[in-house]
């Protein structure tokens, strides 16, 4: 056990629609991280939250965007949902910035039909 | 740009035979390496790091050596066990010492009794 905890463990929902991932890091850790695990790109960083505020973007959509709170969990919004979005994501994270080892939750399975 | 390339799989093998698995890599300067871990259902777990060349991480009788001279990251273990079966990944931060990390397309192991 990582430490890091996501729900929902699974997520099935149509195209169009709006849902929210949802990520707890370890205790004490600044940092989070939200990656997308899919069978056609592999495991992909989408975005970074620093104590609240974004550090580090990557390959995320405009259709998706995240958000850290005061008490450090941290969501993933994915709107106007396509096929192509049916992936694994993960939340990890990491005590603060300048590279330390990320801790990964279990994943959010998320299926669009 | 930065990148990182590991064998494909599967890779089958029988309880107690030797394991190779290879990662190139591209990138600027000399970033960390890592070797990440996904059992079945599960999330990444970190299994070994190198912080620079010569380096030899190792956990749970895994090991790897930075070579920067063939940019090479391979993952060895001596005598694999069927709960060793999983998904590995090889991984860098970038770009260079960022928080950021690029994955390999991962190679997923069996090991057979």
């Amino acid at each position: 056990d990582s430490g890091v905890t996501q729900t929902p463990k699974h997520l099935i929902t149509a195209t169009g629609q709006r849902v929210t991932l949802r990520c707890s890091p370890r205790s004490g850790d600044l940092s989070v991280y939200w990656y997308q695990q899919s069978l056609d790109q592999g495991l992909q960083f989408l975005i970074q939250y620093y104590n609240g505020e974004e550090r580090a973007k990557g390959n995320i959509l405009e259709r998706f965007s995240a958000q850290q709170f005061p008490d450090l969990h941290s969501e993933l919004n994915l709107s106007s949902l396509e096929l192509g979005d049916s992936a694994l994501y993960f939340c990890a994270s990491s005590a603060s910035v300048g590279f330390n080892e990320q801790f990964f939750g279990p994943g959010t399975r998320l299926t669009v039909l | 740009g930065d990148s990182v390339t590991q064998m494909e799989g599967p890779v089958t093998l029988s309880e107690e035979a030797f394991l190779t698995i290879n990662c190139t890599y591209t990138a600027t300067g000399y970033p960390s390496l890592f070797w990440y871990v996904q059992y079945p259902g599960e999330g990444l777990q970190l299994l070994l790091k190198a912080t620079k060349a010569d380096d030899k991480g190792s956990n749970k009788g895994f090991e790897a050596t930075y070579r920067k001279e063939t940019t090479s990251f391979h993952l060895e273990k001596g005598s694999v066990q069927v709960s060793d079966s999983a998904v590995y990944f090889c991984a860098l931060p970038l770009p260079y010492n960022t928080d950021k990390l690029i994955f390999g397309t991962g190679t997923r192991l069996q090991v057979f009794p």
